[in-house]
């Protein structure tokens, strides 16, 4: 099955400065990788997700990088401000039957120091 | 309505309770999961229902038991479970709209159980 490992497991930056966390895969069938925010006691939030077919994407100061060759796909964040402080889940899935199955990475707690 | 709401948000029951938790969707969306997650450890998934019908049992113990009874509802029912089964239990949907092809999956709030 899926393994995803995902890099740093905390990661703590100041505000404004840039954050990267960075995930690998191990099927390269896999076609969609979604990124998930968890503040503490809520619920994961899908922040950004990108899909096989598409090498990035970016939203405001949010972006996505995937590079298919290498199984791997990085979360970059630009200009970091507290609010931003959560855990980050990558995932990985594909496409094709009944096969729903979201595989996490681990997570990574971000810190952002006022 | 773009929100899954679970009910309730805490439980707290003891080793030979019954109790069910509720997942309810408004979205249109046919895929309903089931998500287990510990403290600092990522959503393991539990169960997928599409189109109403069971598609995905994770090996989960039988003391756990799913059940939707239409494309908005999802419930998870409980019985006899173990102090280690206590755990944020998040309910997520799917549109489906696509056939094979993987979607977004929104998250409830979870309901945080406590086994005693």
């Amino acid at each position: 099955g899926e393994n995803v490992e995902q890099h740093p497991s905390t990661l703590s930056v100041q505000e404004g400065d840039s954050a990267v966390i960075k995930c690998t895969y191990s099927d390269s069938a896999s076609n969609y990788f979604p990124w998930y925010k968890q503040e503490l006691g809520k619920r994961p939030q899908l922040i950004i997700d990108i899909r096989s077919n598409v090498g990035e994407k970016k939203d405001q100061r949010i972006a996505v990088t995937l590079n298919k060759t290498a199984k791997h796909f990085s979360l970059h964040i630009t200009e970091t401000q507290p609010e931003d402080s959560a855990v980050y889940f990558c995932a990985a899935s594909k496409s094709g039957g009944s096969n729903y199955k979201l595989t996490f990475g681990k997570g990574t707690l971000l810190t952002v120091n006022p | 309505d773009t929100e899954v709401t679970q009910t309730p948000k805490h439980l707290v029951m003891g080793m030979t309770n019954k109790k069910s938790l509720k997942c309810e969707q408004h979205m249109g969306h046919r895929a309903m999961y089931w998500y287990k997650q510990k403290a600092k450890k990522p959503p393991e998934l539990m169960f997928v229902y599409s189109y109403e019908k069971l598609s995905i049992n994770e090996s989960v113990p039988s003391r756990f038991s799913p059940e939707c009874p239409n494309s908005s509802l999802l419930n998870l029912h409980l019985h006899a479970l173990q102090p280690e089964d206590s755990a944020l239990y998040l309910c997520a949907s799917s549109p489906l709209a696509l056939a094979g092809a993987q979607e977004t999956q929104y998250f409830g709030p979870g309901t945080r159980l406590l086994v005693l």
